[in-house]
């Protein structure tokens, strides 16, 4: 899986309550990206970051929020304000921050929410 | 970002047919990458293109890049039952790290 870590594979919550999913890699590398993956949609970009201490919203920000305090870590928090939780949320990253680096994915979680 | 589109959305085939994915952009690509993900499973990185018209193989993997930087397919020769799964295109915009915008994917169900 290419040292990227995430953690609960699965995880279930109630509605209007903020989550975090764990994204840990030992690779090195200095990008990290999270996606959300639902059925027949593909793979959109929620937050990525180049390096620490800095991050970037991608195409579908709105109710999550990202931390890069470490260049090991890059969790994702899920807050209320996210209409539609529940989705395959996908946590990968890549040696460089140009356009030609090849992308390793973690196992992902699956939230769900009640 | 600029979406890129693949067809078809499912293939189903039968084992030891071929199979063929194709991804389209209307823009110019600096590249484009293809990735797999197993049912249940994450992306894989399968392969990458940059040059114009390029060609690369991977044993019964056939990936395309078109003259126009605008387009991409992805065949497979005699498929087995280990070619299940989605096969994705995916390109950076171009001019910095923003994340790949991926297609949809292909699903490639394959019946014994």
């Amino acid at each position: 899986d290419g040292g990227i870590t995430q953690s609960p594979k699965y995880l279930f919550r109630k509605e209007g309550q903020n989550v975090t999913l764990s994204c840990e890699q030992n690779l090195n590398h200095d990008a990290m990206y999270w996606y959300r993956q639902d059925p027949g949609q593909g793979l959109r970009l929620i937050y990525y970051s180049q390096i620490v201490n800095d991050f970037q919203k991608g195409d579908i920000a709105e109710g999550y929020s990202v931390s890069r305090e470490k260049k090991e870590s890059f969790p994702l928090t899920v807050t209320s304000a996210q209409k539609n939780p529940t989705a395959f949320y996908l946590c990968a990253s890549s040696a460089g921050a140009g356009g030609t680096d090849t992308q390793y994915f973690g196992p992902g979680t699956r939230l769900t929410v009640l | 970002g600029q979406q890129v589109m693949q067809i078809p959305q499912y293939q189903h085939v039968q084992e030891g047919e071929d199979f063929t994915t194709y991804c389209n952009s209307s823009t110019t690509l600096s590249n484009i990458q293809w990735y797999k993900q197993r049912p249940g499973g994450h992306p894989v990185f399968l392969i990458q293109l940059v040059k114009s018209g390029e060609v690369k193989k991977q044993k019964r993997l056939t990936f395309q890049f078109g003259e126009a930087k605008k387009n991409s397919s992805l065949h497979i020769t005699a498929t087995q039952t280990t070619d299940v799964g989605t096969y994705f295109c995916a390109k950076y915009s171009g001019g910095g790290a923003d994340g790949l915008t991926f297609g949809k994917g292909t699903h490639l169900i394959i019946q014994p």
